[in-house]
């Protein structure tokens, strides 16, 4: 059973800096692995999704990895500003089932 | 494109009553459709898997009596909690998926939020 782990819980920044979010998970089969972003008591926004023979997928501010062999992908989000705080949440896909990470809540301060 | 909508956004019910939410994919037919739960800070866990016209197949722990999926159409789910109790609140989002070529993605609800009294 795929199993994913995102560190850390939680993250404070101030506006500007850049941010780096980790997520492991422990099948290497995945056939993709997708980036969410969760505001508070509402659904999941899609950020990015790299498949499987990607090494990286970009879209505006964010950029993120995928190393299968180590069972590891980065969510880079460059200049962060306020309105970006919110829960990011990675998930692999198995099977085409999706397992989930527990999230990163990321408050960005002004 | 890829929009998935649920319905409704919000309930509220009394303990012993059965609640239905419904699913929809709106601009794709889906070839399965998802259910999820996510508790107060806790990630999203798979409830159960259904695709059109089968039985769901539902993830070890969760109750199939309790909770019934039915996936009458390519474009339509709906998850029903039955005898509904206090410890069923919670956020139940759906997800359908769409295999294009090579590419499969999940697209995601905006979520339920269930209230049980």
């Amino acid at each position: 059973k795929q199993e994913v782990t995102q560190i850390p819980a939680a993250l404070s920044v101030p506006e500007g800096e850049n941010l780096v979010l980790n997520c492991s998970f422990t099948d290497s089969a995945i056939y993709n692995l997708q980036w969410f972003r969760q505001d508070p008591g509402k659904g999941l926004t899609s950020l990015l999704l790299i498949q499987s023979s990607q090494r990286e997928q970009t879209s505006g501010r964010l950029n993120a990895s995928l190393d299968k062999s180590s069972g590891r992908s980065t969510l880079y989000i460059a200049a962060s500003q306020p309105g970006d705080s919110a829960t990011y949440l990675c998930a692999g896909a198995n099977d085409y089932k999706l397992s989930f990470g527990a999230g990163t809540t990321v408050t960005v301060r002004a | 494109g890829a929009v998935v909508s649920q319905h409704p956004s919000w309930v509220i019910c009394k303990s012993g009553t059965s609640v239905k939410i419904e699913c929809r994919s709106l601009d794709f037919q889906a070839t399965t459709m998802f259910w999820y739960r996510q508790f107060p800070k806790q990630s999203l866990m798979l409830m159960a898997t259904s695709n059109e016209g089968s039985k769901a197949t539902y993830e070890q722990g969760v109750e199939k009596d309790k909770f019934l999926i039915n996936h009458a159409s390519l474009t339509l789910s709906t998850l029903t909690v039955t005898s509904a109790h206090p410890e069923d609140s919670s956020f139940y989002i759906c997800s359908a998926s769409l295999l294009a070529g090579a590419s499969y993605t999940q697209y995601f609800g905006p979520g339920t939020r269930l209230t049980v009294l």
